[in-house]
C-alpha cells in the first residue's frame, strides 16, 4: 500500500538549518506531484511547497520563500525539504503529501509527519 | 492569496444528529471553463494526519461513508455529517486548489459530541 515516511525533524536553534526527507513506497513516485504541508502546534494546516513529478514546476508559500528548498530524487523514491534560516514560527509538524494523479491540488496520501522545533 | 474562512470554529452535536460546517472563499473557486469548484474537505482526527473526504466540492473520496456530503459553488460551501457518529470527532478543513500552488486551507472546525 501507499506509504510516506518522513524523517529529519528535531530541535534546531534559530538561524539553523535542517533537511527533511520523505521516503515513499507502494506507488510509482515519478508519476505524482508532491508537497510539504506543515501544522504548527494546535494550529491549522499550511501548504508550504509543491513540486511537479519531474521537478519542472516548484512553488513556495511566501512564508518560506527564499529559505526553504524542495527537491526530489525519483530514482530514490524520495522527497526532500532543505530548511535554512529557521525561525521560531517554523516550529511545526511537517507532512509529506502526495497529490491525486489528476487533480493535483488534492492530497490523497499523507505521511505521519515529523516535528521540527526551532528554539534556543 | 485566496483566504478560506470556516464557521463555526467549533461545534458540539449529539450522536445521530446533523453537523453542518460552512466554508467561504475570498474569491470564487469555480472555474468557468469546466464548471468545477476547486474545493476539497479533509478530516483530521487527534494525533493523525488529515484524510481526504471530498473534492470538486461534492465528490466523495472512495471509502468515505455516505453520511458525509458537501455542496456549494463559487464562494460558499457546506460540509454536512448527516448522522454524527463517535468516530467523526475531528477537526475538518476546507481547502481551495483554484489558484496557483501553494493552496490554502480554512482555519479548521472542531466537531465534538454534545
Amino acid at each position: 500500500q501507499v506509504q510516506l515516511v518522513e524523517s529529519g525533524g528535531g530541535l534546531v536553534k534559530p538561524g539553523g538549518s535542517l533537511r527533511l526527507s520523505c521516503s515513499v513506497s507502494g506507488f510509482t513516485f515519478s508519476d505524482y506531484y508532491m508537497s510539504w504541508i506543515r501544522q504548527a502546534p494546535g494550529k491549522g494546516l499550511e501548504w508550504i511547497s509543491y513540486i511537479s513529478s519531474s521537478s519542472e514546476t516548484i512553488n513556495y508559500a511566501d512564508s518560506v520563500k527564499g529559505r526553504f528548498t524542495i527537491s526530489r530524487d525519483n530514482a530514490k523514491n524520495s522527497l526532500y525539504l532543505q530548511m535554512n534560516s529557521l525561525r521560531a514560527e517554523d516550529t511545526a509538524v511537517y507532512y509529506c503529501a502526495r497529490s491525486q494523479i489528476v487533480v493535483r491540488g488534492v492530497v490523497t496520501n499523507w505521511g505521519q509527519g515529523t516535528l521540527v522545533t526551532v528554539s534556543s | 492569496d485566496i483566504v478560506m474562512t470556516q464557521s463555526p470554529d467549533s461545534l458540539a452535536v449529539s450522536l445521530g444528529e446533523r453537523a453542518t460546517i460552512t466554508c467561504k472563499s475570498s474569491q470564487s473557486v469555480l472555474y468557468s471553463s469546466n464548471n468545477k469548484n476547486y474545493l476539497a474537505w479533509y478530516q483530521q482526527k487527534s494525533g493523525q494526519p488529515p484524510k481526504l473526504l471530498i473534492y470538486w466540492a461534492s465528490t466523495r473520496e472512495s471509502g468515505v461513508p455516505d453520511r458525509f456530503s458537501a455542496s456549494g459553488s463559487g464562494t460558499d460551501f457546506t460540509l454536512t455529517i448527516s448522522s454524527l457518529q463517535a468516530e467523526d470527532v475531528a477537526v475538518y478543513y476546507c481547502q481551495q486548489y483554484y489558484s496557483n500552488p501553494p493552496w490554502t486551507f480554512g482555519q479548521g472546525t472542531k466537531v465534538e459530541i454534545k
